[in-house]
């Protein structure tokens, strides 16, 4: 079975960093591309970014580039969303999801709140 | 950057009837590479469509997908109760691009 678990919900200051996963299985992490998504709260769905865990090949969305780096680890089949430096608008649910001719299986969700 | 705009923004219709949503790209979308997805509130979405028509593993034939270039239209045949949610297209031929979603809501 595909499975998507993603690290648990985080509180954070402003200006503090943070690192969240995103571990697969049930399938070859190495052969997917597996995507960020955003979802502030009551809004619409936002592509971050991806990342192809056989080579680490990242692609990233303009309006999300130099703002998170998405990082892999194969060994452990987990992918990483990080931010050196919240803003109480990156309050936000974040999803991974596993790329196929479209996103078909998804992460639980980690939600992300930022305040001082 | 290709932008996706869907509408209607609400749609309100009553279980058994025909749901026809709508989405546009600023420009050809490669390939038909065109996803649909439902979410449900306090959930992940759920991807129904891929390639502008096929549809997902275990997606009920009442959901199809038609269009190509830059019109696109996700059609639900006839309306169960758990259809209600909100929709959302995505293309991914260059790069990738969420639509800002339809709420399908019961009339």
């Amino acid at each position: 079975e595909v499975q998507l678990v993603q690290s648990g919900a985080e509180v954070k200051k402003p200006g503090e960093s943070l690192k969240i996963s995103c571990k697969g299985s049930g399938y070859s992490f190495t052969s997917y591309w597996i995507g960020w998504v955003r979802q502030m709260p009551g809004k619409g769905l936002e592509w971050m970014g991806i990342i192809y865990p056989g080579d680490s090949d990242t692609r990233y969305s303009p309006s999300f580039q130099g703002q998170v780096t998405i990082s892999a680890d194969k060994s452990i089949s987990t992918a990483y969303l990080q931010w050196s430096s919240l803003k109480a608008s990156d309050t936000a649910m974040y999803y991974c999801a596993r790329f196929n001719w479209g996103f078909d299986y998804w992460g639980q969700g980690t939600l992300v709140t930022v305040s001082s | 950057e290709i932008v996706l705009t869907q509408s209607p923004g609400t749609l309100s219709l009553s279980p058994g009837e025909r749901a026809t949503l709508s989405c546009r790209a600023s420009q050809s979308v490669s390939s038909s590479y065109l996803a649909w997805y439902q979410q449900k509130p306090g959930q992940a979405p759920r991807l129904l469509i891929y390639g502008a028509s096929s549809r997902a593993t275990g997606i009920p034939d009442r959901f199809s997908g038609s269009g190509s270039g830059t019109d696109f239209t996700l059609t639900i045949s006839r309306l169960e109760p758990e259809d209600f949610a909100v929709y959302y297209c995505q293309q991914y031929g260059s790069s990738h691009t969420f639509g800002q979603g339809t709420k399908l809501e019961i009339k």
